[in-house]
């Protein structure tokens, strides 16, 4: 499979837990966006890489919120203390100027 | 800012009605448009995109078009099947940028 593949595909989680997503692009793309979406809404802009290199933050991220890229590959996005607010799908895609390619996303619970 | 509206929020349409998706954007210099469906609780699927230097892109029983000049986009569902229930959403792609979502259309097929 040589599709944005996202790990785990859903998580649940109690409410002060960290958790820490993985996402492993397509492997010629640079660019890595990582987006959140909450129930009833679209997904939201959280932050994107080139290479190793994180070139915009969302004001949707919090300093709870912390991701990297080591070696312009796989992705992780790690959430400390998590909230009840915390809880939504949260979306990979890589690519380019002219297309991005969507993995199948994490669904977080936090109860 | 790049901004996407989708009306209506909600659609219910009767089984083998042909129906047409709204998606309308502020930004004309689009590069690419792109319509997913996602079902409930699941990841986005991606339906059509279309680049900017096109006009229209079919597949199946879908049609999507662009307009960059009046800044909107449709997507013609023929013949409306109740496997076509799903939120629909649009989203606008504007070079080495995020995608930007509109909040989506719920279609309801009823047999």
């Amino acid at each position: 499979d040589t599709g944005v593949s996202q790990d785990p595909r859903h998580k649940i989680t109690k409410r002060g837990q960290n958790v820490t997503f993985r996402c492993d692009p397509i492997s010629e793309h640079n660019r890595l966006y990582w987006y959140r979406q909450t129930l009833g809404q679209g997904p939201e802009f959280l932050t994107y890489f080139q290479n190793e290199a994180q070139l915009e933050k969302s004001r949707l991220l919090s300093d709870r919120f912390s991701a990297e890229r080591p070696k312009g590959s796989f992705s992780t996005l790690e959430i400390q203390r998590t909230e009840q607010g915390d809880s939504a799908m949260y979306l990979c895609a890589s690519g380019g100027p002219y297309e991005q390619y969507f993995g199948p996303g994490t669904r977080l619970t936090v109860t | 800012k790049q901004e996407v509206t989708q009306i209506p929020a909600a659609l219910s349409v009767p089984e083998g009605e042909n129906l047409v998706l709204n998606c309308s954007f502020t930004d004309s210099a689009i590069y690419n448009l792109q319509w997913f469906r996602q079902d409930p609780g699941k990841g986005l699927t991606s339906l059509l995109l279309i680049q900017s230097s096109q006009r229209e892109q079919t597949s199946g029983r879908l049609n999507a078009s662009l307009d960059k000049s009046s800044g909107r986009s449709t997507l013609y569902i023929a013949a409306s099947q109740p496997g076509d229930s799903a939120t629909y959403l649009c989203a606008g792609l504007w070079g080495y940028q995020k995608v930007t979502f509109g909040t989506g259309t719920k279609l309801q097929v009823i047999p």
